[in-house]
């Protein structure tokens, strides 16, 4: 099922450092690429998203770089804090496609 | 506004028996979607369901159904447990088909024993 690819698979980062975190996708239909942060227990929560017809969204610390020849998508957080210290996926769908999740980075932002 | 409410929120369950998860969605929420949660697989793909008709489905085996009701509430049943449906269940829903803008409820923690 796997069509979105992500990495790393978990980050460790200082605290006010940047965190950045890669998506790959393979179905060129994909017409939206979101990211949700999900804490234990907890289901994902939507974080920020792009369309293709843009190449950066940027909401507050987190900022959403998109290279639409590469096939590919970042997810950057600015800053990082002790509290952002979660699990983030990436995820691309379309209008005939069914949303579809990346692995997942677990992030861990040490103070 | 209410969000993505899923009930029981903890279920164990025997090896053959059969379950059924619910999902209440937003308000006006019209596209509900079935995700399975696990440590190895990540979010798998069970089903998408608008205005009551499945438009699409994972590859899941068949024991794995569901159904959305007129009031966009909807269930998923899992027959015949085996012990790898141990797994967090989510909900999500959305105004729009395809998940534009999910929003997901807290999860169904399924453990079979």
């Amino acid at each position: 099922q796997q069509q979105v690819k992500q990495s790393p698979q978990s980050l460790i980062v200082q605290k006010g450092g940047i965190s950045i975190i890669n998506c790959a996708y393979e179905n060129t239909a994909f017409d939206y690429f979101p990211w949700y942060q999900q804490f234990p227990g907890k289901g994902p929560a939507l974080l920020i998203a792009i369309r293709p017809d843009v190449s950066e969204k940027k909401e507050g610390r987190f900022t959403i770089s998109f290279n639409k020849s590469a096939k590919q998508f970042s997810l950057h957080i600015m800053d990082s804090q002790p509290g952002d210290s979660a699990t983030y996926f990436c995820a691309a769908s379309s209008n005939n496609n069914d949303m579809r999740f990346g692995a997942g980075t677990r992030l861990t932002v040490k103070p | 506004k209410a969000g993505v409410t899923q009930t029981p929120r903890y279920l164990i369950k025997t090896r053959g028996q059969q379950v059924t998860l619910s999902c209440s969605p937003i308000s006006g929420h019209r596209s509900v979607s079935w995700y399975q949660q696990t440590p190895g697989q990540g979010l798998q793909f069970l089903f998408e369901y608008f205005s009551e008709t499945q438009r699409n489905k994972g590859n899941f085996p068949g024991r794995f159904s569901g159904r959305q009701f007129s009031n966009s509430r909807s269930e998923m049943n899992v027959s015949t447990l085996e012990l790898g449906d141990s797994a967090l269940y989510l909900c999500a829903s959305s105004s729009t088909p395809a998940g534009y803008g999910y929003t997901f409820g807290s999860g169904t923690r399924l453990t079979v024993v």
